[in-house]
């Protein structure tokens, strides 16, 4: 089945360095959504790509879908405290019956 | 609008026990996803609902079902409950047009097997 996984699984970063993660599926998605989970809270939708190759932007956090609309990142600039949790990345195949997620990145901000 | 609600919000159970878990999803929202999360394993998908009928299904044993009622609540079924099965078990409500939609999860039921 489809599988779609993220790297690194854990970060530890100092605050004020800069954070990626990488999403990667094993089959083209429709479309990229992330989602963050605090600790102890349940995810919430960040940001969705639906363009091969789109970049958004949010503040300091920089989300790209690649151009086979296989891959995805976020990256993090100057961390903060406040951006501890876990980043999921999700999305719908092609198919178009199933929502995937991603198997999180567990962000650590060491103030 | 109010968001997904889910009770109750923590329950601890033995094994062999079944357990009930309920979820009402935002208003309007004809679609609720079901999602075990352990720390080992992440965000396992169970199955979703849409207009009462299951419309997709995870990889999880027949012990785990649910259904969906008229005004889109949704119940999710853990019958014969093992250790295992402790986890967070979230639901996430769309509109359920489309597969490209925001999934809006409720805070979760966390389940605890003794």
């Amino acid at each position: 089945g489809q599988q779609v996984m993220q790297i690194p699984q854990y970060q530890h970063v100092q605050e004020g360095e800069d954070f990626t993660t990488y999403c990667n599926s094993s089959t083209t998605l429709s479309n990229i959504q992330w989602y963050k989970q605090r600790p102890g809270g349940h995810p919430v939708f960040l940001i969705q790509l639906v363009k091969s190759g789109e970049v958004k932007k949010q503040k300091r956090l920089t989300f790209q879908f690649g151009e086979a609309k296989k891959n995805s990142s976020l990256h993090i600039t100057a961390t903060q405290t406040t951006d501890v949790g876990t980043y999921f990345c999700a999305g719908p195949g092609w198919t178009g019956n199933q929502f995937y997620f991603g198997t999180g990145t567990s962000l650590t901000v060491i103030p | 609008k109010a968001g997904v609600t889910q009770t109750p919000r923590y329950l601890i159970k033995t094994r062999g026990q079944q357990v009930t878990l309920s979820c009402s999803p935002i208003s309007g929202h004809r679609s609720v996803s079901w999602y075990q999360q352990t720390p080992g394993q992440g965000l396992q998908f169970l199955f979703e609902y849409f207009s009462e009928t299951q419309r997709n299904k995870g990889n999880f044993p027949g012990r785990f079902s649910g259904r969906q009622f008229s005004n889109s609540r949704s119940e999710m079924n853990v019958s014969t409950l093992e250790l295992g099965d402790s986890a967070l078990y979230l639901c996430a409500s769309s509109l359920g047009q489309t597969y490209r939609e925001t999934q809006y999860f409720g805070p979760g039921t966390r389940l605890l097997v003794l």
